[in-house]
């Protein structure tokens, strides 16, 4: 079993439309969480980070559900723009420094 | 601010040849990480430095790695000799603090690395 598991997708929605991506991890002791995004060929850059009490930013809202070990984001209003791969980042901290484990993404794509 | 950079952006070598990779982070950045992505996996944690010396070096595949950080600034990685499942995009990043569970990360362009 993979330590952090996504569906790769991908996944077409149309303008407008509304995307929710889950990720699960495996390591209980997972401690910080974060969603990725990125784009064709470059490199990843940090969307947001995902807290328990959940956290909002414009169209994009994270969760965490420490329970059942997933987390999600959801698009609101999708755009064009928002195509790209969507990676999902656990952290464990190991020895005062944190471990870093990436799920394989998403790929989003926004159809006109 | 200038961001993480990475040299050569493409590097395309035969199998049995060396290559040397490198990462510059950003300045005053004491955690520097090394990530591998091979066609069709996850990106792949190799090894962290704090400042010049290695922390975790865990992922590295084998003794065909060797990655060094001297005097704590840019980081070089090279593969020697190269083999056909080195193939794939290396990622360095870096983040500011004592990379405590919080840290961002910031990720460099990758160096897409073709062994034939």
């Amino acid at each position: 079993r993979k330590e952090v598991e996504q569906d790769p997708g991908p996944f077409n929605v149309p303008e407008g439309a509304t995307v929710a991506f889950n990720c699960t991890y495996s390591n209980s002791a997972s401690q910080s969480f974060f969603w990725y995004r990125q784009d064709c060929r470059k490199e990843p850059k940090l969307l947001m980070s995902v807290y328990s009490s959940g956290n909002e930013d414009g169209r994009f809202t994270a969760q965490l559900n420490r329970a059942s070990q997933y987390i999600s984001l959801l698009i609101r209003d999708s755009k064009l723009s928002d195509s790209a791969t969507y990676l999902c980042v656990v952290n464990v901290n190991s020895g005062g420094y944190q471990k870093v484990t990436f799920g394989i993404g998403t790929k989003l794509q926004v159809i006109p | 601010e200038a961001g993480v950079t990475q040299f050569p952006s493409h590097s395309v070598i035969e199998k049995g040849q060396t290559v040397t990779l490198r990462c510059d982070p950003i300045s005053g950045h004491d955690n520097l990480y090394w990530y591998r992505r091979v066609m069709g996996k996850e990106i792949k944690f190799l090894l962290h430095f704090v400042k010049e010396s290695k922390q975790d070096e865990s992922g590295m595949p084998n003794n065909r790695f060797l990655a060094e950080r001297t005097g704590g600034t840019y980081s070089t990685l090279k593969v020697q000799p190269a083999e056909l499942e080195d193939s794939g995009v290396y990622f360095c990043a870096s983040s500011q603090d004592r990379g405590g569970y919080t840290d961002t990360q910031y990720f460099g362009p990758g160096t897409r690395l073709t062994v034939l």
